[in-house]
């Protein structure tokens, strides 16, 4: 089955305490991404990766880091995370290209972060 | 004015009904069109991919006007499984790889 697997789902830490959002897909996407969502602010690309060792900042991407060592897993990184970085985060992966069939987009299912 | 642009609702339509709502698009240049359905607290999921000529997929019509930028999604014979948010994506041309997505437009069928 064709996932997108994104943990924790639910985490409530401290400013200033690192954490990793981990995020696998088993598609053999080239694509990845990392996307935060606030209300009304729709998704918001945070970084993403056209594949191994390439990533590339996305819109907001102040105060995360990424790696994509191997393809398949593509973990956020909030070095030091502050209240503004509460919200709901998204992992996402697909084909490279948006032509052609089979261009969805598959996303995780969420992880709920809170900083306090 | 944001890149892309959706009416947030909530659109609140009894069952049966038909409902319409667009989405506009700032960059004459964008290439690629989508609708994703977003469940309360859900991911989104693609809905339906948008064609020059307009396409359908069962009570559902998606439809786009280069002319006047926007794309439509139209819901015919609306079920109360259809209340989510309506996501609008778009390719903007600039890469085939990028996308701008819409804050999405709220939907509520009602008995």
């Amino acid at each position: 089955e064709a996932q997108v697997t994104q943990n924790p789902r639910y985490l409530i830490t401290v400013t200033g305490k690192k954490l990793t959002v981990t995020c696998s897909q088993n598609m053999n996407h080239e694509y990845m991404s990392w996307y935060r969502q606030d209300p009304g602010l729709g998704l918001r690309q945070i970084y993403y990766s056209m594949n191994v060792e390439v990533t590339d900042k996305g819109d907001v991407p102040e105060g995360y880091k990424v790696s994509r060592k191997e393809k398949r897993n593509f973990p956020l990184i909030l070095e030091s995370p502050s209240p503004n970085q509460t919200s709901l985060y998204f992992c996402a992966s697909r084909k490279y290209s948006l032509e052609g069939p089979g261009n969805t987009i598959y996303f995780g299912e969420g992880s709920w972060l809170t900083v306090v | 004015r944001k890149e892309v642009e959706q009416d947030p609702g909530p659109f609140n339509v009894p069952e049966g009904a038909t409902v319409a709502f667009n989405c506009t698009y700032s960059n004459s240049a964008s290439q690629s069109f989508f609708w994703y359905r977003q469940d309360c607290r859900k991911e989104p999921k693609l809905l339906m991919s948008v064609y020059s000529s307009g396409n359908e997929d069962g009570r559902f019509t998606a439809q786009l006007n280069r002319a006047s930028q926007y794309i439509s999604l139209l819901i015919r014979d609306s079920k109360l499984s259809d209340s989510a948010t309506y996501l609008c994506v778009v390719n903007p041309g600039d890469s085939n790889y990028q996308l701008i997505w819409g804050a999405g437009t709220k939907l509520i069928i009602k008995p």
